[in-house]
This record gives C-alpha cells, sequence and structure tokens, in this order.
C-alpha cells in the first residue's frame, strides 16, 4: 500500500556527529518536504524539492543538507553545524499542483 | 512574527459535546487552509481543508468554518469521541509563490474526556 516511510524511529547521535534521516514515499508525489517539530510549536519547514534534482531551503535551512536524486527519496543530513538538532522530524510529500501534504511517522532525533 | 496563530495551547471537551478549535491568521495572501490531527510520536494526518472562496466546509463530523474578514478559521468536531484526542494545527497556503508552502499554527491540544 501507498505510503510515506521515515527510518528510524529513534536516533541517537553523539555532539558533532552528521546524521542523515531516511524518508521515502511510493505515492508518486514530485513534492517532498522536510520539517522538524519542538515541544509547544508548530512545524517549521527546512527544505523542499518540488522536482528531482531540485530543491530549495526553507525557513529554517542552516546545519542542513538535502538530496533528491530519485524521485522516491529525500534523505536529510543534519550537519554538525546544526546547534540544536535534538527534535522530530517530519517527512512530507504532495503531488505538486494539489495543496494537502502527507506526512511521513516521523524520527525523533536526540543528540548528546 | 507567527503568521498563523492557535492561542489556545488546550481544551477539554466532555465526549458527546461539541469541540471548537480556533485560529487566527495574519497573512492576507493565505487562500487555502487545512486542519491537520497528529497523535504523539506520529506525523500528522491531513483532516480536512477550505478555499478562501467557501466559508464553509464539512466532512462527516468535521466542519471548518472561515470568516476572511477577521482572517479568523474554526473547526469544529461533533460529537466529540475520546479517540479525537490529540494536538490540532491549523495550517495555510499563500496563493503565490513558488512552492506550496504551508504555515503552520502552534497546535492546540484537545482531550476529549470519557
Amino acid at each position: 500500500d501507498g505510503g510515506i516511510t521515515q527510518s528510524p524511529k529513534y536516533l541517537f547521535r553523539k555532539e558533532g556527529q552528521n546524521v542523515t534521516l531516511s524518508c521515502e514515499q511510493n505515492l508518486n508525489h514530485d513534492a517532498m518536504y522536510w520539517y522538524r517539530q519542538d515541544p509547544g510549536q508548530g512545524l517549521r519547514l527546512i527544505y523542499y524539492s518540488q522536482i528531482v534534482n531540485d530543491f530549495q531551503k526553507g525557513d529554517i535551512a542552516e546545519g542542513y543538507s538535502v538530496s533528491r536524486e530519485k524521485k522516491e527519496s529525500f534523505p536529510l543530513t543534519v550537519t554538525s553545524a546544526q546547534k540544536n538538532p535534538t527534535a522530530f522530524y517530519l517527512c512530507a510529500s504532495s503531488i505538486s499542483q494539489t495543496n494537502e501534504q502527507y506526512f511521513g511517522p516521523g524520527t525523533r532525533l536526540t543528540v548528546t | 512574527d507567527q503568521q498563523v496563530k492557535q492561542n489556545s495551547p488546550s481544551l477539554s471537551v466532555q465526549e458527546g459535546r461539541i469541540s471548537i478549535l480556533n485560529c487566527d491568521y495574519t497573512n492576507s495572501m493565505f487562500d487555502y487552509f487545512l486542519w491537520y490531527k497528529k497523535y504523539p510520536a506520529e506525523g500528522p494526518t491531513f483532516l480536512i481543508s477550505i478555499s478562501s472562496i467557501k466559508d464553509k466546509n464539512e466532512d462527516g463530523r468535521f466542519t471548518v468554518f472561515l470568516n476572511k474578514s477577521a482572517k479568523h478559521l474554526s473547526l469544529h468536531i461533533v460529537p466529540s469521541q475520546p479517540g479525537d484526542s490529540a494536538v490540532y494545527f491549523c495550517a495555510a497556503i499563500p496563493s503565490s509563490g513558488s512552492a506550496r508552502q504551508l504555515t503552520f499554527g502552534s497546535g492546540t491540544q484537545l482531550t476529549v474526556l470519557p
């Protein structure tokens, strides 16, 4: 059945290490997005991609990087330059010309 | 500067009664609004949306009302059920721009008491 998968569900890293979060979708959606959620806050956009091999910075892109080599995949790398990386990370996708975004189950990243 | 505001961080309602969740926005360019429901440690799920050309959209127990002049929308859930207990986010999309970027509110935790 179609959907968005994110792995792993929980991830622990030491400070100073880069870490890559996986996001895969089999919905044939053109657009994909990465958000982070912090306690008591809404979702904030990190990066988005409308088509393969193209992506744009969102509101809080500093310290993150992405790639979009395949339509189905949009991995997010949290680099050591991200000052507060501990958060809940959500990936989403949408058919480019419609409005509803569909979310994956999320990855909780803890950096100590 | 929060463009989408949910001023009530929490709401408790008795089972069977109506739940009303509110959302205000400041950007007059927003023309499409969505409500998402989120359980802990899960991704948000889309609930219902409304275009700015309408003032009401209904889907089963869920109804969204839009008051453009007041820049206010609300989600009504009736009757409320214990399974509705979750965080509800409103979100908005502008009419122009290079991408369908959602701007989210900070969420309202709804608790439906049995």
